[in-house]
């Protein structure tokens, strides 16, 4: 089974400063991880994925993801947030070695920048 | 290239009535996934089509279904609609390939019942 969980519901940060989202995952067997980022009234967009290659992920509008394994983490940072960083961000695990491509998501993270 | 869609944008429904969802992903993807996604529960999986079959459930009822048509469009039903339904229905797609495992979504569909 695997599992994913984000710390923190609501992360509120001042524009410019770093961002920092946290992603803990549970998985029986190597993971593929990602992060979405969904804006009000809209779908998921993909901000980045992780599918084991190198453990430092860059995606796009400036943020990143570091894969550790030995802490079971995939947390999201920016170095300066921007007042359009505003949304809610999930963190998603994949069960690839199956296949198959149900995504089993974290709770989310509101990330609220103050100016 | 145009992105994933879905139709309607907004439903509302009566309790007892069923419903249908319609997603056609990005061209090229052969893979179509829902999800459901509540204040409550979150995003939660409902079933994966690839190659007009189901090859993936979640753990949901029998009122919920899905098919996928040659062209690789997908519909989801749902039948005798409860309160609890009320959510957005989110469609992704994707490749199907074994190099690829991210997954693309529309801008969902608002199903409120009444």
């Amino acid at each position: 089974a695997q599992s994913v969980t984000q710390l923190g519901s609501h992360v509120s940060v001042s524009e410019g400063a770093l961002v920092l989202l946290r992603c803990n995952y549970s998985s029986s067997v190597p993971p593929y991880l990602f992060w979405y980022v969904q804006y009000p009234n809209q779908g998921l967009q993909l901000l980045l994925k992780y599918t084991s290659a190198a453990t430092l992920v860059k995606g796009i509008n400036g943020f990143e993801a570091e894969f550790k394994k030995s802490e079971t983490s995939f947390h999201l940072t920016k170095p300066s947030a921007h007042m359009s960083d505003a949304a809610e961000y999930f963190c998603a695990v994949s069960r690839h070695h199956t296949g198959r491509r149900a995504l089993t998501f974290g709770s989310g993270t509101r990330l609220q920048v103050q100016p | 290239k145009a992105g994933v869609t879905q139709t309607p944008r907004y439903l509302i429904k009566t309790r007892g009535q069923q419903v249908t969802l319609s997603c056609s992903p990005i061209s090229g993807h052969r893979s179509v996934s829902w999800y459901q996604q509540t204040p409550g529960q979150g995003l939660q999986f409902l079933f994966e089509y690839f190659s007009e079959t189901q090859r993936n459930k979640g753990n949901f009822p029998g009122r919920f279904s899905g098919r996928q048509f040659s062209n690789s469009r997908s519909e989801m039903n749902v039948s005798t609609l409860e309160l609890g339904d009320s959510a957005l229905y989110l469609c992704a797609s994707s490749r199907a390939d074994s190099s690829s495992y991210e997954q693309y979504f529309g801008p969902g569909t608002r199903l409120t019942v009444t």
